[in-house]
């Protein structure tokens, strides 16, 4: 079956601008969860949303940092004004329930020159 | 703050071998662990996971162990194959988190045929 589906893979962005990435969850789960991945480094959570709502959004860096989720079903990360440091893999997760096993993305590499 | 970490960061081992990949934890309210394998270009890969109140728990080929004591966290793999060559990460969840995941920084695991 599918899995858990983002896009675009690949972001080449300039300083300034604003990219969306969206996330397109496993059919049927309800939970749905991104985290950054720098370089080198592990998994940092961003935020989870379980149906639209977002009850945990503390691991937003900034207020550059915003997510939405339709539907319950796709979700769209946007980051206003890139910067350097915004530059990672960028993965989504969804679970059928929040407790529930999550899984993963291949993720969307994001490269700010 | 709390964290999840691993004592090392590289591990080369031979095909056939045995491999343990360790992790610390902080947290001595977390509840549930896992580890995840990443393999290049793709987002991480459940293996296997353990509740706090378990001290082990075994899958196929794979062995994880929990000490709470001295909040240490290890994963073992029998017969390493070069199919297992990735990075492992393991990751903590607290249990009135939802199901945000707190992951280790990864240890990358190296097979020689």
């Amino acid at each position: 079956g599918a899995g858990v589906s983002q896009s675009p893979s690949n972001k080449v962005t300039e300083k300034g601008k604003d990219v969306e990435l969206r996330c397109d969850p496993i059919s049927g789960h309800t939970a749905l969860y991104w985290y950054r991945q720098r370089l080198g480094q592990g998994l940092e959570f961003l935020i989870y949303f379980q149906g639209n709502s977002a009850p945990d959004k503390s691991g937003l860096p900034s207020d550059r940092f915003s997510a939405e989720r339709t539907g319950e079903s796709v979700s769209t990360l946007t980051i206003q004004r890139t910067q350097q440091e915004d530059s990672a893999v960028y993965l989504c997760a969804s679970s059928f329930w929040s407790y529930n096993e999550q899984f993963f993305g291949p993720g969307t590499r994001l490269t700010v020159l | 703050g709390e964290s999840v970490g691993l004592h090392l960061p590289t591990l080369s081992v031979q095909e056939g071998d045995n491999s343990i990949i360790n992790c610390a934890y902080s947290n001595s309210a977390s509840d549930y662990f896992i580890w995840y394998k990443q393999e290049s270009g793709k987002g991480p890969q459940f293996i296997i996971d353990i509740r706090s109140n378990m001290d082990k728990r075994q899958g196929q080929r794979v062995t994880v162990l929990l000490n709470k004591t001295v909040k240490h966290l290890s994963l073992q793999i029998a017969a390493t194959q070069p199919g297992d060559s990735a990075v492992y990460f393991c990751a903590e969840r607290h249990g009135n988190q939802g199901g945000k995941l707190i992951f280790g920084q990864g240890t990358e695991l190296s097979v020689k045929p």
